[in-house]
Order: C-alpha cells, then sequence, then structure tokens
C-alpha cells in the first residue's frame, strides 16, 4: 500500500459544484502539503500544514480550502469548482525530524477535470 | 525566496552521462539545493541535496561551486527509463515550504 493515499485519483466534474479530494499518509509525519499541476508546468503550493493546528496559504490558495483533521489525514476543497481548475493535484508530506532532507514523498495525484 | 533557472529540455542518449544545470543567484546561506524526478502522472521523487561542493549517491551526483550561485545535476550512463522532468529547487530544508518546483527540465533519453 502507498504511504500516501489521495482519493479520487480521477474526477470530473461540472462548474459550480463543490469537491473534496483526501489525502491520508501513513509515515507519520507532521507536514503536509497540496501542489497543483497543469500540463507542462510545474507543481504550486497551494496550502500546506505543518501540524494539525497548523494552517498556511501557499502561491495559489485562492478558490481553495482545506482542513487537516489529524494528524495522518489533510483534504483540500474547492467551493465552487471551475473550469481552470482542471489539473493534477499532488498531496506531500515531509518530517525533518525524520529526515535531514526533508524531502517530499508524494501521492499518486487526483486528477480532476472541471467542465 | 531564491528562484531558480532550468533549460527547458534536453535530450541524449542511452549510456551518456547527462548534466543539467540550474542558476540560483539569490541563494541564501541557509538555502539547500535538492533535485526532484518526475515521470508523467507521477508524484516527484527525491533525487538528491546538496550544500556545498559535492554529494553522491546511487543515483546521481550533484556539483555545487564554492559562491553556490548554480549547481548542477550529473546522471551517469543513462537509460531509455531515466526520461522524464527533473525539477531544482533551493530553500530552507527546514522550512521548505518555501521551496517552489519551476517548470523543470524535460530530459528525453533516446536509444
Amino acid at each position: 500500500d502507498a504511504d500516501v493515499t489521495q482519493t479520487p485519483r480521477n474526477r470530473i466534474t461540472k462548474t459550480g459544484k463543490r469537491i473534496m479530494l483526501e489525502c491520508s499518509q501513513t509515515k507519520g509525519h507532521d507536514r503536509m502539503y497540496w501542489y497543483r499541476q497543469d500540463p507542462g508546468l510545474g507543481l504550486q503550493l497551494i496550502y500546506y500544514s505543518f501540524d494539525v493546528k497548523d494552517i498556511n496559504k501557499g502561491e495559489i490558495s485562492d478558490g481553495y480550502s482545506v482542513s487537516r483533521q489529524a494528524q495522518a489525514k489533510f483534504s483540500l476543497s474547492l467551493e465552487s469548482a471551475i473550469p481552470n481548475q482542471t489539473a493534477l493535484y499532488f498531496c506531500a508530506t515531509s518530517d525533518f525530524k525524520g529526515s535531514n532532507t526533508g524531502e517530499l514523498f508524494f501521492g499518486e495525484g487526483s486528477r480532476l477535470t472541471v467542465l | 525566496l531564491a528562484k531558480t533557472t532550468q533549460p527547458i529540455s534536453m535530450d541524449s542518449y542511452e549510456g551518456q552521462e547527462v548534466n543539467i544545470t540550474c542558476s540560483h543567484n539569490n541563494i541564501a546561506t541557509n538555502d539547500y539545493i535538492t533535485w526532484y524526478q518526475q515521470f508523467p502522472s507521477q508524484g516527484p521523487r527525491f533525487i538528491i541535496q546538496g550544500y556545498k561542493t559535492k554529494v553522491t549517491n546511487e543515483v546521481a551526483s550533484l556539483f555545487i561551486p564554492a559562491d553556490r550561485k548554480s549547481s548542477t545535476l550529473s546522471l551517469p550512463r543513462v537509460s531509455l527509463s531515466d526520461t522524464a522532468v527533473y525539477y531544482c529547487l533551493v530553500g530552507d530544508r527546514v522550512d521548505n515550504n518555501d521551496m517552489r518546483f519551476g517548470a523543470g527540465t524535460r530530459l528525453t533519453v533516446k536509444p
């Protein structure tokens, strides 16, 4: 089983719908991240959380919200999806204490299409 | 945030050594240089990290000159499976929220 699991892996929805992408991890890491990737481009940081009580905006947080329900769970919501939010979304974790590199561990991605 | 500049794409042939250079002129004292590899429709995977001089692991080497304003990822004897996008990130590894993924370098290895 993957250490970082994202659900759903694929989702097609319509403009205006509320969408939630979920991420769970078994690595025991405190830090979790949500990234967005558009075709042919790099990853952009949406939100990140260093622990359950800590939520921070990234580069492109407008139109998104997050919830850190537990150390192992970090969900991303699109309250009212729009077509330009069509992208591949990645969840990642890291734990500087466990690794002196601060290495990011990524999930397999959630492909979202907004029609 | 230290900005990085990499070539958009590179081509190579199987068995050759590939060197990908990244420029980061405004790197800060606490910043480390980290490289990730990404295959299509997969999340990036950590390759190597360094602060100065040379770092080598079983996958790659990372060369960093004394002024740290650039770095070079070296992949020895590439194979077709090394075809991927390679990202250079610069930032404080403790607070790696400030590490930014640019567009990366798309490496294509040909037979």
